[in-house]
């Protein structure tokens, strides 16, 4: 079984500052990872995925994560927040090598505010 | 490309009617998926379908089922709707192995 935690509902930050969202996962077989963001009233759009080549993955709109295996972390970050990256964020989860590609396993969700 | 297109976006019914939502998928990806999304529960996998054949299934109960059409068009359905099935509805398709392509989904409320 898989599980994806995510730390924190609600992460405020200004203008500028640097974006961190917590993910851990927990899975007995090799994972693939993601991060998606969901705008108000619109479905999930991928930032980026890890899916077993490099560690540090590079995403759309400045975003990157970093896998660690032996911390069970996928966090997201940026350098420097935009307004309009005001959004939900979701870490998903899902097996290597498993059939059922249309699958995952998401976290609750972070919400993320940007204040001027 | 087109993307993934989701009928109807919003409808509203009342308990015990049923209800039926389409999607229809990007041109070549065979993999349809559905997911219930809602405040409490979050994200949660419906069910997988994979050229006409179900292929994964989440724990739903049998009121939710679903299909898929050989043009790779899937329809999901509600029966004896309950005022918990209030939910947005999010249908994904994708590849043969690969990322998850998202629609608008449909918002349902059941009064």
């Amino acid at each position: 079984a898989q599980s994806v935690t995510q730390l924190g509902s609600h992460v405020s930050v200004s203008e500028g500052a640097l974006v961190l969202l917590r993910c851990n996962y927990s899975s007995s077989v090799p994972p693939y990872l993601f991060w998606y963001v969901q705008y108000p009233n619109q479905g999930l759009q991928l930032l980026l995925k890890y899916t077993s080549a490099a560690t540090l993955v590079k995403g759309i709109n400045g975003f990157e994560a970093e896998f660690k295996k032996s911390e069970t972390s996928f966090h997201l970050t940026k350098p420097s927040a935009h307004m309009s990256d005001a959004a939900e964020y979701f870490c998903a989860v899902s097996e290597q090598g498993g059939t059922s590609y249309g699958k995952l396993t998401f976290g609750q969700g972070t919400i993320l505010t940007v204040h001027p | 490309k087109a993307g993934v297109t989701q009928t109807p976006r919003y409808l509203i019914k009342t308990r015990g009617q049923q209800v039926t939502l389409s999607c229809s998928p990007i041109s070549g990806h065979r993999s349809v998926s559905w997911y219930q999304q809602t405040p409490g529960q979050g994200l949660q996998f419906l069910f997988e379908y994979f050229s006409e054949t179900q292929r994964n299934k989440g724990n739903f109960p049998g009121r939710f089922s679903g299909r898929q059409f050989s043009n790779s068009r899937s329809e999901m359905n509600v029966s004896t709707l309950e005022l918990g099935d209030s939910a947005l509805y999010l249908c994904a398709s994708t590849p043969d192995a690969g990322e998850l392509f998202f629609g608008e989904g449909s918002r349902l409320t059941v009064l």
